[in-house]
């Protein structure tokens, strides 16, 4: 079945430092992929989106790259903050019906 | 704009009950779906529309049922609840203009518990 998947460990990294979120695809080629951050107790937020002829993407401190060789998508945050803290999700879509495919998330901590 | 607006924010049923989980968007957002996030889990697409009268079923639709009426509204029906249905449930809604970023917006979600 169609699948995207997150590293569901979570990541810990020091302030000021890069952060790099992982989220791989398999059994199907989405057309785009966007990253959706959501805090505890709300609903996710959009961050950036993707298309597959695009190979980056920049947003001030954001950078969302999509390989599909590797079928992978990278997220980077650099320079990060403890405000940074929040879980990441991706979700692939295709067609034109908007929907979407999302992996569990990954949980970012940034300590100060 | 209010955005995408969801009631109850919490809930509890007890097994056997139906409720209806609101969802209204003021975007004018033709596109308009229903997930539920389980704990430490990804979201679950369970039904979408893409307009008014059309709604089909998404990776997870049994024991659900949507209704689109109108642009605004899309409520989600639960009926006969079971502990299974235990979970977050998120409203979203996206523009159809391909133009755009296909971005979704989610409301703020609906804490369901079923004991």
């Amino acid at each position: 079945s169609q699948k995207i998947e997150q590293n569901s460990e979570a990541l810990n990294i020091q302030e000021g430092k890069t952060a790099t979120l992982t989220c791989n695809y398999t059994n199907y080629s989405p057309a785009y992929l966007q990253w959706y951050r959501q805090d505890p107790g709300r609903g996710p937020v959009f961050l950036l989106l993707i298309r597959e002829n695009e190979k980056e993407k920049r947003k001030e401190r954001l950078k969302v790259t999509f390989d599909t060789t590797l079928k992978q998508s990278l997220f980077h945050i650099t320079a990060s903050q403890p405000a940074d803290s929040a879980t990441y999700l991706c979700g692939g879509g295709s067609g034109n019906t908007g929907k979407l495919i999302f992996g569990q998330g990954t949980t970012l901590q940034v300590k100060p | 704009n209010a955005g995408v607006t969801q009631t109850p924010k919490f809930r509890i049923l007890k097994i056997g009950q139906s409720m209806t989980l609101q969802c209204t968007q003021d975007m004018n957002h033709n596109y308009m779906y229903w997930y539920r996030q389980d704990p430490g889990m990804g979201l679950k697409l369970i039904y979408y529309s893409v307009g008014a009268g059309i709604t089909d079923k998404g990776e997870v639709p049994n024991g659900y049922n949507v209704s689109r009426s109108t642009t605004e509204d899309f409520p989600l029906r639960l009926e006969l609840a079971a502990p299974s249905q235990t979970s977050v449930y998120f409203c979203a809604s996206s523009p159809s203009d391909r133009a755009s970023t296909d971005t979704q917006y989610f409301g703020p979600g609906t804490r369901l518990t079923v004991l």
